[in-house]
């Protein structure tokens, strides 16, 4: 079956600190992969996606990721955290024709 | 602007009873789903809807049913709930394709006694 591994459960950093969340997927093939971020109280948004092309993705708030195929992985990264970006963070993925499948989510939560 | 709005965002109920949770969308978009989000599985889907008159089971569709009557509705409906539906329902839509965007509503916390 196709899943979505995030191994971060939970990440404690100070401001100012450089984040890396992993993301790890089982499918083969063509895969789109998203990073959702879910705020406290607040409904999922979209950070970022990867459909094709270039596999260093820019997204909102500073937030980037990298698709590398070889690896089966998509992290997320952000050079220097912010205590507004404490939330959850969820990544997802599909391939053509089937349900998007999320993983487990990463709660960060970032000390002033 | 378009958005997607859910109701009620707070519910609390008994076991056995018969919920409903409302799922509307100004998008215009053919797709529409729900999801539950329970600490340590992320988002999980129930059921999901291509268009109008369409249903889908999702991975966790055991107790819960849906109905697509027009484009912008999706209610779910638990028919008789239990203890283990105790979650956060998120519904979404997205366009057109299963690869595109979902947007996603704010969210209901059920809570079953």
């Amino acid at each position: 079956a196709q899943s979505v591994s995030q191994h971060n459960h939970h990440v404690i950093l100070s401001e100012a600190a450089s984040l890396e969340l992993g993301c790890n997927y089982s499918y083969g093939g063509t895969v789109n992969l998203f990073w959702y971020v879910q705020y406290p109280g607040q409904h999922l948004q979209l950070l970022l996606k990867y459909f094709s092309g270039d596999p260093l993705v820019k997204g909102i708030k500073g937030f980037e990721a990298e698709f590398i195929k070889s690896k089966f992985s998509f992290n997320l990264r952000k050079p220097s955290v912010q205590w507004s970006d404490t939330a959850e963070y969820f990544c997802a993925a599909n391939n053509a024709g089937n349900m998007l499948t999320f993983g487990g989510g990463t709660r960060l939560m970032v000390k002033p | 602007d378009a958005e997607i709005t859910q109701s009620p965002r707070h519910k609390i109920t008994e076991t056995g009873r018969q919920v409903t949770l409302a799922c509307h969308q100004t998008w215009n978009h053919n797709n529409m789903f729900w999801y539950r989000q329970d600490l340590g599985h992320g988002l999980r889907l129930i059921h999901y809807s291509y268009g109008v008159h369409d249903t889908n089971k999702g991975e966790v569709s055991d107790g819960y049913s849906v109905s697509r009557s027009n484009t912008e509705d999706l209610p779910l409906t638990l028919e008789s709930a239990a203890s283990s539906q105790t979650s956060v329902y998120f519904c979404a839509s997205s366009p057109q394709g299963l690869s595109d965007t979902q947007y996603f509503g704010p969210g209901t916390r059920l809570t079953v006694l």
